[in-house]
């Protein structure tokens, strides 16, 4: 069974420009999460997708947004980047209900 | 306000001798624990979880504890060995059933000396 997949695994964009992160869980699994992980911070949530519906949102602005797909497949868009952007940011897929998650290698996101 | 808390940003063990990582929590509605271990350029992989009921989870060389009244978990690694040195995050999930969401700590970069 295949894992979880970010693309790309590394990006570079310049302050004030948009970027878009795709993950696509592991076959089966409907819930898919997002954190942002930066030195000293640990993984930080992001929000979470369910059936392509929203379902927890963590303390991030605006500028932080994502969706779902009728496949699971989900994308986070960061928009107007600013240099504290910079990090690794971790999509981790689930069935949903109670159980581990399991996170792709994950995209680093440099911003300069 | 960091909710889940590990203290130690760093620990060093022999190898063969036990590695214990610790973690705290302030919100006492957190049901459910997990560890996670992180290599450098992979992303975290689940190692051990236990459920707010019970005080004690093993699996092989790895057991986790939980302290409730004290908001307070720990890991013991039985014997380290050198593949174990990695950054281990604890985890806890809170929430209601279809809106959990899980707080991580920062993370402790374990090093076991061989």
């Amino acid at each position: 069974k295949a894992g979880v997949t970010q693309t790309p695994r590394y990006l570079i964009k310049t302050r004030g420009q948009q970027v878009t992160l795709s993950c696509s869980p592991i076959s089966g699994h409907r819930s898919v999460s997002w954190y942002q992980q930066t030195p000293g911070q640990g993984l930080q949530f992001l929000f979470e997708y369910f059936s392509e519906t929203q379902r927890n949102k963590g303390n991030f602005p605006g500028r932080f947004s994502g969706r779902q797909f009728s496949n699971s497949r989900s994308e986070m868009n960061v928009s107007t980047l600013e240099l504290g952007d910079s990090a690794l940011y971790l999509c981790a897929s689930s069935p949903g209900w109670n159980t581990e998650a399991f996170f792709g290698q994950g995209t680093r996101l440099t911003v300069v | 306000d960091q909710q889940v808390k590990q203290n130690s940003p760093s620990l060093s063990v022999q190898e063969g001798r036990i590695s214990i990582l610790n973690c705290d929590y302030t919100n006492s509605m957190f049901d459910y624990f997990l560890w996670y271990k992180k290599y450098p350029a992979e992303g975290p992989t689940f190692l051990i979880s236990i459920s707010s009921i019970k005080d004690k989870n093993e699996d092989g060389r790895f057991t986790v504890f939980l302290n409730k009244s004290a908001k307070h978990l720990s890991l013991h690694i039985v014997p380290s060995q050198p593949g174990d040195s990695a950054v281990y995050f604890c985890a806890a999930r809170g929430g209601t059933s279809g809106t959990y969401k899980y707080i991580f700590g920062t993370g402790t970069r374990l090093k076991v000396l061989a």
